[in-house]
Order: C-alpha cells, then structure tokens, then sequence
C-alpha cells in the first residue's frame, strides 16, 4: 500500500479513443502531479496542482488533459493520443509543492500502449 | 542546460557494497533525493541530502557535496531485494526537481 492508488495498471488504446487515467492519495498531501516515465529516460514532469490550483504545464500536448476536483484526486484525459504517448505514467503527491525536503510519494503508475 | 548524470546499470554481487554515483549541474541547489524503483511499481522514497555529508539509514548511506556536484548512494551487505532502478533528483533554485534516468542494479547471487 502506497498511499497513491492509481487506475488502471494498464491501459492499451487506439489513437481515436479518450480515455481517463485516475489517481487518489491517502496521505492528507496538497500538491500531486502526473509524470511521464520512458524507458532509460529522466522523469518528465507534466503538471503539478497545488491546493487543487494548476501551477506547472511543461509545455503538455493539448491531447493530454488534467483535472483536479479536490486534493485527494487527480485525472489525466487522454484523447487522440499518438504511439509515441506509449509510455508508464506515475502519479504523485506530497506536501505543497515547493518546499525542500518533502519527498514524493508515488503510485504504482498506468503502463499505457497507444496502438 | 540542467544535468544529472548517473550510470545506466551495475552489477554486484550478494553480500557485497555498491557505490552509485550521481553528478549534478543545476541551477541553485536547495536538496538532493534518491529514490529505489523495482520494475513495474512505484519510485520509493529513500534519502535526502541539503547538507554536505554522509546521512546513513540502516543498509543504506547517501553522500553529498555541494562544492563538487556529486551524490553517491552506497548499499552495504546486498540482497537479492536490493535489485532495482535507483533514481537520483536535485531540487534547482525555483524548487523544480530534475531528475536523472535511474541506475538500474543487478545483484548476483
């Protein structure tokens, strides 16, 4: 048990479907984020909400859509989404985000397949 | 450009110590975080450094110095569990985490 729950653990999709990805945190954190993670690379960071308020878009394709209703849940609407997308993507939370030692506390990620 | 390098994979053997080197050029520094990734779950937190020195925790000890861009996880008396990606990440100036690509760790029997 994480403490970031994330659904589904896989998920294949054509590139004309729409699709949601969900994740809820357990943890009484105010910040959670959506990464990108591909193999042999860096993390990318594609939003950060804080306090349910959108403060990180890094330059996100539009096909890739968040939602943040309350603290403790976060969305990722996938839309028209191309292979290249085929990636696994990792939810986190943790303390508000900017301070400087709260770590992340991670789910166990959504290995999508875009065909 | 904001870097962080560390090596793609190593190997060692059960029982033994491993080093993990981890060299960062960023843009501010306000702390340095590893974490422990087995294939297909969740990154886990494992250490933060902000000073320099060594912060030891059980089996594990992270190292830093600031002075020279450069972290090193070190993993004493090795299992086979110990078998993970280990990520390392370096908070810049405005707070932002960069991170490296991971060194996947192979422990031999």
């Amino acid at each position: 048990e994480t403490g970031v729950t994330q659904t589904p653990r896989h998920l294949v999709m054509g590139m004309t479907n729409k699709k949601s990805l969900k994740c809820e945190q357990h943890l009484g954190h105010n910040a959670m984020y959506w990464y990108k993670q591909s193999a042999k690379k860096p993390l990318e960071l594609m939003f950060v909400y804080n306090f349910k308020e959108q403060t990180e878009n890094n330059s996100v394709p539009s096909r890739f859509s968040p939602e943040c209703p309350n603290s403790s849940h976060l969305f990722l609407h996938l839309h028209t989404l191309q292979p290249e997308d085929s990636a696994l993507y990792l939810c986190a939370s943790s303390q508000a985000s900017g301070t400087g030692s709260s770590p992340l506390h991670f789910g166990n990620g959504t290995r999508l397949t875009v065909t | 450009g904001q870097n962080i390098d560390q090596p793609t994979e190593m190997t060692a053997t059960e029982g033994a110590i491993v080093q993990i080197n981890c060299t960062y050029q960023t843009s501010g520094f306000n702390g340095l975080f590893w974490y422990q990734q087995h294939a297909g779950e969740a990154p886990t937190f494992l250490s933060y450094n902000v000073l320099d020195g060594l912060e030891e925790k059980g089996r594990f000890s992270s190292f830093l110095s600031r002075s020279k861009g450069y972290s090193y996880l070190l993993l004493k008396e090795l299992q086979m569990k110990d078998s993970a990606s280990y990520l390392c990440a370096v908070k810049d100036s405005n707070y932002q985490l960069i991170w490296g690509a991971g060194t996947k760790l192979i422990i031999k029997p």
